[in-house]
């Protein structure tokens, strides 16, 4: 299992595009790349998943190197009803769903 | 489409009691797992199934015993409780496709146990 690094909390301003890194050196060639956001009192919800370049769907951005070492989740235009957590997940099939500790995001007005 | 059902919501158990946590999806999904998370912290795996009659563990599977006699429910078994079992326990399930896509998450059973 490819283990991720993210960082514990950030902050932001309503209105701004918010960028959150995760590292996930030691990535596989079959490992799929996924974004969930978690808000209080309730299970995580899927964001998004990529495994190179770039996706977007109607929620975000991941921006994905061509090493693959790291990526990206981009929220473009941040309201209050944004700040959750954030987990990035590494993995394929054959892995189990293991979760880090997210990323705690917390927009200010 | 309900999507991952769990029950009950809510729950306090004395040391020493046993108990079964539900969950059922009616989405077809092969994979199922649990999870627990504990105040401030992610969230930790407990066992994991990638199809009916097939189980394995997870982080923190003491405790903890599981079974899948069908697709459609992961019931999540506590042998004899303990204060430090005291969390919000979370079902999911996903298709065991290429690529593994969104996991659907019930909306969590809170236990506490005393």
């Amino acid at each position: 299992l490819a283990k991720t690094t993210q960082p514990i909390s950030m902050d932001s301003y309503e209105g701004q595009e918010v960028n959150i890194t995760c590292s996930h050196n030691n990535i596989a060639t079959n490992d799929y790349i996924t974004w969930y956001q978690q808000f209080p009192s309730q299970g995580p919800r899927f964001i998004i998943q990529g495994y190179k370049t770039k996706v977007t769907n109607e929620v975000a951005s991941l921006f994905i190197p061509a090493d693959r070492k790291s990526s990206t989740l981009s929220l473009p235009r941040v309201s209050l009803s944004d700040t959750a957590v954030y987990y990035c997940l590494v993995g394929d099939l054959d892995d189990k769903i293991i979760f880090g500790k997210g990323t705690r995001l917390h927009i200010l007005p | 489409n309900a999507g991952v059902t769990q029950t009950p919501k809510f729950q306090v158990l004395k040391t020493g009691q046993s108990m079964t946590l539900q969950c059922a999806q009616d989405m077809n999904h092969e994979y199922m797992s649990w999870y627990r998370q504990d105040p401030g912290m992610g969230l930790r795996l407990i066992h994991y199934s990638v199809g009916a009659g097939i189980t394995d563990q997870g982080e923190v599977p003491n405790g903890y015993n599981v079974s899948r006699s069908t697709t459609e429910d992961f019931p999540l078994r506590l042998l004899s409780a303990a204060p430090s079992q005291t969390s919000v326990y979370f079902c999911a399930s996903s298709k065991q496709t290429e690529p593994r896509t969104e996991a659907f998450f019930g909306q969590g059973t809170r236990l506490t146990v005393v």
